[in-house]
């Protein structure tokens, strides 16, 4: 069974930065992508970026490009978001597409970041 | 950037009613479209990819149909777990430029 299992909360002060990892079980990251995903109190969904697992390849939303920089070893893929401010204070899920798609079938189960002086 | 525009903010509606949620996007995104369900405190849960594939074990009520820009998520008959928020989301360009609606919140009548 496939899972991806994410780092625990973190509290962080604004201009820090914040690293998260997502480690797989059930798959091996140098075969498939890794996305992404955050989500603020209450709010909508937003993509971040996105990082083949097999080359190194990244993209990044224009909202986060600068400030975002994913990483991944055959296990856990990482993304470390720099330059912190309150509203970056979100829930960070890493999640993998469907086949070679980016409709996300697996996530993780979520890593709440709160940015707070 | 793709902008997906979901109608209907929130809608209450009844167990065992159909509902159509609905889904537009700024451009052609083929059928590149994925539907979500997420619950309070959950990871969303993919419902609905390729605009009208089924996910693993997502039951027949759950339903898609569209492409191009104009999509809609069917439930036949809402059951009491199916109370939740409902996103969708375009994966069309490359590379990756990943965009969501706002989504649509199904409350109890």
């Amino acid at each position: 069974q496939v899972q991806l299992v994410q780092s625990a909360a973190e509290v962080k002060r604004p201009g820090a930065s914040v690293k998260v990892s997502c480690k797989a079980s059930g798959l091996t990251l140098s075969t498939t992508g890794i996305s992404w995903v955050r989500q603020a109190p209450g709010q909508g969904l937003e993509w971040m970026g996105w990082i083949n697992g097999n080359n190194g390849n990244t993209q990044s939303s224009q909202k986060v490009q600068g400030r975002l920089t994913l990483t991944t070893d055959p296990s856990t893929a990482y993304m470390e978001l720099r330059s912190l401010g309150s509203d970056d204070t979100a829930v960070y899920y890493c999640a993998k597409g469907v086949g070679s798609t980016d409709a996300f079938e697996i996530w993780g189960q979520g890593t709440m970041v709160i940015v707070s002086s | 950037e793709i902008v997906m525009t979901q109608s209907g903010g929130t809608l209450s509606v009844s167990p065992g009613e159909r509902v159509t949620l609905s889904c537009r996007a700024s451009q052609n995104i083929a059928g590149n479209l994925a539907w979500y369900q997420q619950k309070p405190g959950q990871a969303p849960s993919l419902l609905i990819y390729g605009a009208s594939t089924r996910a693993t074990g997502i039951p027949a009520r759950f339903s898609g149909s569209g492409s191009g820009t104009e999509f809609t998520l069917t439930i036949s008959s809402l059951q009491s777990e199916d109370f939740a928020v409902y996103y969708c989301q375009q994966y069309s360009l490359w590379p990756p430029s990943i965009t969501f609606g706002q989504g649509t919140r199904l409350d109890i009548k």
